[in-house]
């Protein structure tokens, strides 16, 4: 079965500091997106960043970018200059060719000032 | 705007009195989906679509109807609802393939008495 694992209920990072939030998932695809996303307290679901299973290079987006690691199945999350708006829950999301998309249970990231 | 619609965002209800969650987005996608989320377990899929006529299970399918007659509404029915079905319900929609990130509702707050 596929499964996505986020093994970090939650975390702390001082504001301007970097935080890398791990996820990783089981397949046997070879076709497939990975995602992130970030829920802030106004529980809206927002897209942070995504990462196709065929690319080796590791997206970016301002701020956050990701370490894929496929042979590891590993999806980790890096957030550079942590801002005090980051603080939120960040789901891993894992989506085969349009097929069911399984989510990691969350990671709830705490910016300290 | 291009938006995800879910009605109502919060509802309190009692034991097996039936209720719909409506689901509409205006983006002309053919991928819709329900979530709940709960505490500590993240994102589960319920039922997903992947066009008009279309459905099939997620991970938590037990105890919901889902029905797709037209490609912009997709709504979530519990025939006899029950406690355990409390939780915060996502409606998604997003355009078919495996890159294409999902556009998810405001939420509705579901409350099972």
């Amino acid at each position: 079965a596929q499964t996505v694992t986020q093994s970090q209920p939650e975390m702390s990072v001082q504001e301007a500091e970097t935080v890398t939030l791990s996820c990783t998932y089981d397949t046997s695809e070879s076709d497939y997106y990975l995602f992130w996303y970030k829920q802030p307290p106004s529980r809206q679901m927002i897209l942070v960043i995504r990462q196709e299973a065929y690319k080796q290079q590791n997206a970016t987006e301002n701020r956050f970018s990701v370490n894929f690691q496929k042979a590891a199945k590993s999806f980790s999350l890096k957030i550079s200059d942590s801002q005090l708006g980051d603080a939120a829950m960040y789901f891993c999301a894992y989506r085969p060719r349009d097929d069911k998309i399984i989510f990691g249970k969350g990671t709830r990231l705490h910016i300290l000032p | 705007e291009a938006q995800v619609t879910q009605n109502p965002r919060y509802l309190i209800t009692v034991t097996g009195k039936k209720l719909t969650v409506t689901c509409s987005q205006n983006m002309n996608h053919e991928y819709m989906s329900w979530y709940r989320q709960d505490p500590g377990l993240g994102l589960r899929q319920i039922y997903y679509s992947m066009n008009v006529e279309v459905t099939d299970k997620g991970d938590v399918p037990e105890g919901y109807k889902v029905s797709r007659k037209e490609k912009r509404n997709f709504p979530l029915i519990l025939e006899s609802p029950s406690p355990n079905q409390t939780s915060l319900y996502f409606c998604a929609s997003s355009r078919q393939g495996s890159n294409q990130p999902q556009h998810f509702g405001d939420g509705t707050r579901l409350s099972i008495l």
